[in-house]
């Protein structure tokens, strides 16, 4: 069935840095949404992509439809200790009903001061 | 502004113990989900509800059953808990109008079983 793999597991930044991660997937996604989960929270929509090649910006934040339609790419530029938390990549799963997303296991954020 | 919410942020119950954990949302949605988040294996599914009275498996119902008597509650039932079912538990709800809709996801309940 429909995975998305997401990669790194875990990174481990200084303050200041640039970070990217990406979302890979064996099938076709017409849609890539972004999500972060701050620390004992639930996750919060950063992102969503609708069209293979879109570029779209949020603050710091800048998400790519891959032109495959089978991956992702977030980017999170000079990073601040807020920026802590898990990122999940997540897309429609077409094999289950209307409104069920897949989800990638996430990226944990860890930022050094 | 969009909310769901978790009767508890953290909850601790024995083993054996029928455990209730109770969704709300605010925004008129049709669909709700149930997820258990452990760490390395993401959010897995456990049921989801498309409408009133309706819900379905999802990827590991094993364990727990689901109640929605009312559109804006979604309440998750472990009728004996185990120590494999300490977990975080995340609540979410989408609109329902398409296959591509945003989740919005309540804060989550750590539930831990001893």
């Amino acid at each position: 069935g429909q995975q998305l793999n997401q990669s790194p597991q875990s990174m481990f930044i200084q303050e200041g840095e640039d970070v990217s991660m990406n979302c890979t997937s064996s099938s076709i996604f017409n849609t890539w949404l972004w999500y972060k989960q701050d620390p004992g929270e639930g996750p919060v929509l950063l992102i969503a992509l609708y069209k293979a090649g879109e570029l779209t910006s949020n603050g710091r934040l800048t998400a790519q439809f891959g032109i495959t339609r089978k991956d992702s790419f977030l980017n999170i530029s000079a990073s601040i200790p807020s920026d802590v938390g898990i990122y999940f990549c997540a897309g429609p799963n077409y094999g289950g009903s209307q409104g069920n997303l897949i989800f990638g296991k996430g990226t944990k954020l860890s930022v050094k001061p | 502004d969009v909310k769901v919410t978790q009767s508890s942020r953290y909850l601790v119950k024995r083993t054996g113990e029928k455990v209730f954990l109770e969704c709300v949302q605010d925004m008129d949605h049709e669909n709700m989900f149930w997820y258990r988040q452990d760490p390395g294996l993401g959010l897995r599914l456990i049921y989801f509800s498309y409408d009133v009275k309706m819900k379905e498996k999802g990827d590991i119902p094993e364990g727990y059953s689901v109640s929605r008597e009312k559109k804006e509650r979604f309440s998750l039932i472990l009728e004996s808990a185990s120590t494999n079912q300490t977990s975080m538990y995340l609540c979410a709800s989408s609109p329902g109008t398409s296959i591509t809709d945003e989740q919005f996801f309540g804060p989550g309940t750590r539930l831990t079983v001893l």
